[in-house]
């Protein structure tokens, strides 16, 4: 089946620097990848959706300059936090929709990478 | 896109039938009903997910109501490794892809 990985599983750094988290699609092209962040005892949050060869698209509340999106080609989905702070610990996870054989319906199901855990201190 | 209600958690024995139930009562003909589980610290698993028409796979049954105002999925027989949360997330076919996650229902198998 369709298998997305992000890389790293986890990083700690320090406030005030910047952090990339990769996400790759293995066996299929995605045109568009989702971008969630999930706080303890929390559920996945929505921050953005990554489209390829254009800009991302943020959910309200989401800061485009803190999160920089890049999806320069059909695999592969970078996020950037920028001048990490302590409070943008979180989980981070991608996903991305295998087109199959519709690529322009939307109800194949999305695959998830195994997420980032960030830690900023 | 519908909103759908969950129970917080349930229980299970190992070895029994998992039900858990969704309820979606403003869902609209479009929308399909998709179920996803998260174990812990890992994304979010895909299960199985339908319009109408109930559905099995390897993991899971879907049966949906007549008037598709809810659903069941339903774990044939539970291992101790089905203890997850699981999420019941609605969804139109004209959505670009993009699932807006509830707070889920926290399942947990005991041996």
């Amino acid at each position: 089946g369709a298998v997305v990985s992000q890389h790293p599983s986890w990083v700690i750094c320090k406030s005030g620097t910047s952090v990339k988290i990769e996400c790759r699609s293995l066996d299929f092209q995605a045109t568009t990848m989702f971008w969630y962040r999930q706080f303890p005892k929390q559920s996945l949050m929505l921050m953005a959706t990554s489209n390829e060869g254009s800009k991302a698209t943020y959910e309200q509340g989401v800061e485009k300059d803190k999160f920089l999106i890049n999806h320069a080609s059909l695999t592969l989905s970078t996020l950037t936090v920028t001048s990490a702070h302590p409070e943008d610990s979180s989980f981070y996870i991608c996903s991305a929709r295998d087109p199959g054989l519709s690529p322009t319906s939307y109800n194949s199901p999305l695959h998830f990478g195994n997420g980032t855990r960030l830690t900023v201190t | 896109d519908a909103k759908t209600t969950q129970p917080t958690s349930m229980d299970c024995a190992e070895g029994r039938a998992a039900n858990l139930p969704c309820n979606h009562s403003t869902i609209s003909g479009n929308e399909y009903v998709y179920w996803y589980r998260q174990i812990h610290s890992q994304g979010p698993q895909y299960i199985i997910h339908g319009l109408k028409n109930n559905e099995t796979n390897e993991m899971a049954s879907l049966i949906i109501t007549e008037d598709r105002k809810s659903s069941t999925l339903i774990l044939p027989h539970a291992t101790l490794r089905d203890t997850a949360v699981y999420y019941c997330i609605v969804k139109s076919s004209s959505n670009t892809g993009k699932l807006i996650f509830g707070q889920g229902t926290t399942l947990q198998v005991k041996p």
